[in-house]
């Protein structure tokens, strides 16, 4: 069964602090690897794709990095905000599923101002 | 670019009232979905298409169906709608790697 998981489930951290959550996914057959930020009422935004094992991608005060030998990747958000408040869905793309994506349940982060 | 639009945005139905929810990107992408988003269930795929004239079933495909007549159309239907198919519902097509998510619609069955 391939499945992803994220940690944790929810967030609160204070404005300015730093923060990071997990991503695991099914190593098998891997393509890509795909973070989403979702904001409350709106439509799931494309953060970052990763293809390569090391991957680091960059965005801002975000940056996310990848192992795909051990099935893993983390997204950093450094000097947090309250407008970093949202969900951040990974999403794996595995070789063999007709291009369809396995969606974690994301997690939701909480930034107090 | 409009990207991916979905219509319409709300909708309210009756138990056993059918409806069509159209989904349009003009973006050229081959790949086109339904996602439904529920409380704690994150997103389900409903079902999905590979191309024009092509669809096939997703994780939760009881209850609706799906048109890709045009590749820049990808429609999903309820024949009879029950209150279970409250949701709110998500279109995406993909190119290259990522996928483009709609602004979803919000369905009601009451």
């Amino acid at each position: 069964i391939l499945n992803v998981e994220q940690s944790p489930q929810s967030l609160h951290v204070q404005e300015g602090d730093s923060t990071n959550f997990t991503c695991s996914f099914p190593s098998s057959n891997f393509y890509a690897l795909h973070w989403y930020r979702w904001e409350t009422a709106k439509s799931p935004e494309a953060l970052f794709v990763m293809t390569l094992n090391g991957d680091e991608k960059k965005k801002g005060r975000i940056s996310a990095t990848l192992n795909t030998k051990e099935g893993y990747s983390y997204l950093y958000i450094k000097g947090s905000q309250p407008e970093d408040s949202a969900t951040y869905l990974c999403a794996s793309d595995n070789a063999g599923n007709n291009r369809k994506l396995i969606w974690g349940l994301g997690t939701s982060l909480a930034v107090n101002p | 670019n409009a990207g991916v639009t979905q219509t319409p945005k709300f909708r309210v139905l009756k138990t056993g009232q059918s409806m069509t929810l159209l989904c349009a990107q003009d973006m050229n992408h081959e790949y086109m979905y339904w996602y439904r988003q529920d409380p704690g269930m994150g997103l389900r795929l409903i079902h999905y298409s590979v191309g024009e004239g092509t669809t096939a079933k997703g994780e939760v495909p009881d209850g609706y169906n799906v048109s890709r007549l045009k590749k820049q159309n990808f429609l999903l239907g309820l024949e009879s709608a029950a209150p279970s198919q409250t949701s709110v519902y998500f279109c995406a097509s993909r190119g290259g790697l990522g996928q483009f998510f709609g602004p979803g619609t919000r369905l009601t069955v009451l």
